[in-house]
């Protein structure tokens, strides 16, 4: 079946700017990460989704991110007035949500945001 | 309580040579550990994952090792070849209602044929 999928690929906006991005998860998988991968670096949780409430927050880096997440399906997650330093891979990852969340994450390909 | 280091940063190894990564976690309640790889330009891969009621796993080519009492747990490849090449992560989730997984910094592999 298909994989989990995001959009856009690349993402090139000016300083100050806001951005959407958008994940599709495997169907029927009802738990959905975020997270941040900057250059060379490992991955830096976001936020967790169990369909559409969001029971962890606890990696949003400022009240500049937020996410939502509808019909138990897609995420957007929204990075308003965009800083240079939100340059980076944005990865959303899904998971069945049984077995206690002890179970592989399955990863998009991420969207690569550029800010200028 | 939730970093996790990884080391080494970068290895290379002759091919058929054996590989060994470490982490090391400070959450005593992490009870979940996951190996990603991550190819170049390509999306994190799960390659094996260890629970903390097991000390060992291991799936062809590939093993997993944990210590719960010193808080760390290896990745051994076995047998390099060149398509091993890739950044390897670790990963460990805490106990608790939420599928976090906090990831050390990666280790770059190259395996030289």
């Amino acid at each position: 079946g298909a994989g989990v999928s995001q959009s856009p690929s690349n993402k090139v906006t000016e300083k100050g700017k806001d951005v959407e991005l958008r994940c599709d998860p495997i169907s029927g998988h009802t738990a959905l990460y975020w997270y941040r991968q900057s250059l060379g670096q490992g991955l830096e949780f976001l936020i967790y989704f169990q369909g559409n409430s969001a029971p962890d927050k606890s990696g949003l880096p400022s009240d500049r991110f937020s996410a939502e997440r509808t019909g138990g399906s897609v995420s957007t997650l929204t990075i308003q007035r965009t800083q240079q330093e939100d340059s980076a891979v944005y990865l959303c990852a899904s998971s069945p949500g049984l077995a206690g969340l002890r179970e592989t994450q399955y990863f998009g390909p991420g969207t690569r945001l550029l800010v200028l | 309580g939730e970093n996790v280091e990884q080391h080494p940063s970068t290895l290379s190894v002759q091919e058929g040579d054996s590989a060994v990564i470490k982490c090391t976690y400070s959450d005593s309640a992490s009870n979940y550990f996951p190996w990603y790889k991550q190819e170049l330009g390509k999306r994190p891969q799960l390659i094996i994952d260890i629970r903390s009621n097991v000390g060992e796993k291991k799936d062809q080519r590939i093993a997993v090792t944990l210590n719960k009492t010193a808080k760390h747990f290896s990745l051994h490849i076995t047998e390099t070849q060149p398509e091993d090449s890739a950044v390897y992560f670790c990963a460990h989730a805490a106990f608790g209602n939420t599928g976090k997984l906090i990831f050390g910094q990666g280790t770059t592999l190259q395996v030289k044929p």
